[in-house]
């Protein structure tokens, strides 16, 4: 079975800060990867994802994620923090075969002014 | 495009009542999902449709939970009678749905459940 473990449920950073938020995934067969953020009292709003096509996924809001199978990781970068980015994030894995997501706990990340 | 919607947005019930959870996916979105996100975890699946009929139901408790989608477009989640360990988002999802590709879900506000 799939399964993704996220490093540190909370991060605080400054505006204008890079933020780095890990993801390490388990799967015995070629995963599809995901990152959702989650603004408060709303649903998953999907940034990116990985479906064997470029390494290197740019998404939304000015997101980005690369994915190392060698670290089997998806670590979830930002060049320069925003307050707007406030929110919970969750990375999600999923087999290629069943479309099935498995959720991480998340991490809160938090934006100093 | 409207999105799924979801109804009502709050609820709170005592323990050993009955609640249920109203989901309106995208319009022809034929696979719809239901999530329970506890507090401080990820969304976990409850249970999934592809049109009418149920694809996964493996994690629903099913001696209190129960779901349905009745024409393959609304559905709905009952849970009868709660415990105070079903306080959680209940979060909609749904997807064009389809065995060959990965289609992207859409998720709704979700409806947030306090058992008392």
């Amino acid at each position: 079975a799939q399964s993704v473990t996220q490093l540190g449920s909370h991060v605080s950073v400054s505006e204008g800060a890079l933020v780095l938020l890990r993801c390490n995934y388990s799967s015995s067969v070629p995963p599809y990867l995901f990152w959702y953020v989650q603004y408060p009292n709303q649903g998953l709003q999907l940034l990116l994802k990985y479906t064997s096509a470029a390494t290197l996924v740019k998404g939304i809001n000015g997101f980005e994620a690369e994915f190392k199978k060698s670290e089997t990781s998806f670590h979830l970068t930002k060049p320069s923090a925003h307050m707007s980015d406030a929110a919970e994030y969750f990375c999600a894995v999923t087999l290629s075969n069943d479309y099935k997501l498995s959720f991480g706990a998340g991490t809160t990340v938090t934006v100093r002014a | 495009e409207a999105g799924v919607a979801q109804s009502p947005r709050y609820k709170i019930i005592e323990k050993r009542q009955s609640v249920a959870f109203w989901c309106n996916p995208i319009s022809g979105h034929a696979t719809l999902y239901w999530y329970q996100q506890i507090l401080g975890q990820g969304p976990k699946l409850l249970i999934q449709f592809q049109n009418n009929g149920v694809v996964d139901d493996s994690q629903l408790p099913k001696d209190r939970f129960s779901a349905e989608r009745l024409k393959g477009v609304d559905s709905t989640l009952k849970i009868q009678p709660a415990k105070l360990e079903d306080s959680a988002v209940y979060l909609c999802a749904s997807s064009l749905g389809g065995e060959s590709t990965y289609n992207e879900q859409f998720f709704g506000p979700g409806t947030r459940l306090t058992v008392l």
